[in-house]
């Protein structure tokens, strides 16, 4: 079971870039890195995956060093409507998962 | 566009009561999760199913069954609905991790989630 440990919160201003690091010690060869973007009443949004280096899509970019025991999700420019809890969960194959209490963003303006 | 479909928004029950809370998804994934979500407590997982009739105990699985008889629908069951069992119920569903990965996204889908208040 891959357990992830994020902080519990994070201030940031418009405009600048946040990274939020997640530390998955035990995570297994198998095992890819999934991140999630909640705001408040709505179910979990994945955001991005990926499995080692440099991953980027339209709305973030991850970053796993060679190790793969943490992860870091990094925001672009945040804007007012990118203040959310961020889940890191590292899935595969059959194990159960479990989400930690998530990284709550607030960006302030 | 909706993928995982939860048959209810809100719901108000009376204690005692046998409540079913159905979870639907389309994307013909293995895995599907029944978790709750409680201020301050983050995401805990109740049931878990990586195939047809198939369950597993999340963490916190008393006062809680499950049954999932056909792949794409997973349902949750209290069996006397009592008033800690108020809370955010959301379901989801991913793909099985085969051993060889690929570019599959194997990220969870969510339900948009289900307010059970038990009174």
């Amino acid at each position: 079971l891959a357990k992830t440990t994020q902080p519990i919160s994070m201030d940031s201003y418009e405009g600048q870039e946040v990274n939020i690091t997640c530390s998955h010690n035990n995570i297994a060869t198998n095992d890819y890195i999934t991140w999630y973007q909640q705001f408040p009443s709505q179910g979990p949004r994945f955001i991005i995956q990926g499995y080692k280096t440099k991953v980027t899509n339209e709305v973030a970019s991850l970053f796993i060093p060679a190790d793969r025991k943490s992860s870091t999700l990094s925001l672009p420019r945040v804007s007012l409507s990118d203040t959310a809890v961020y889940y890191c969960l590292v899935v595969g194959g059959y194990q159960k998962v479990t989400f930690g209490t998530g990284t709550k963003l607030q960006v302030i303006p | 566009d909706v993928k995982v479909t939860q048959s209810s928004r809100y719901l108000v029950k009376r204690t005692g009561e046998k409540v079913f809370l159905e979870c639907v998804q389309d994307m013909d994934h293995e895995n599907m999760f029944w978790y709750r979500q409680d201020p301050g407590l983050g995401l805990r997982l109740i049931y878990f199913s990586y195939d047809v009739k198939m369950k597993e105990k999340g963490d916190i699985p008393e006062g809680y069954s499950v049954s999932r008889e056909k792949k794409e629908r997973f349902s949750l069951i209290l069996e006397s609905a009592s008033t800690n069992q108020t809370s955010m119920y959301l379901c989801a569903s991913s793909p099985y991790l085969s051993r060889t990965g690929g570019n599959r996204n194997y990220g969870y889908t969510f339900g948009s989630g289900t307010r059970l208040t038990v009174v």
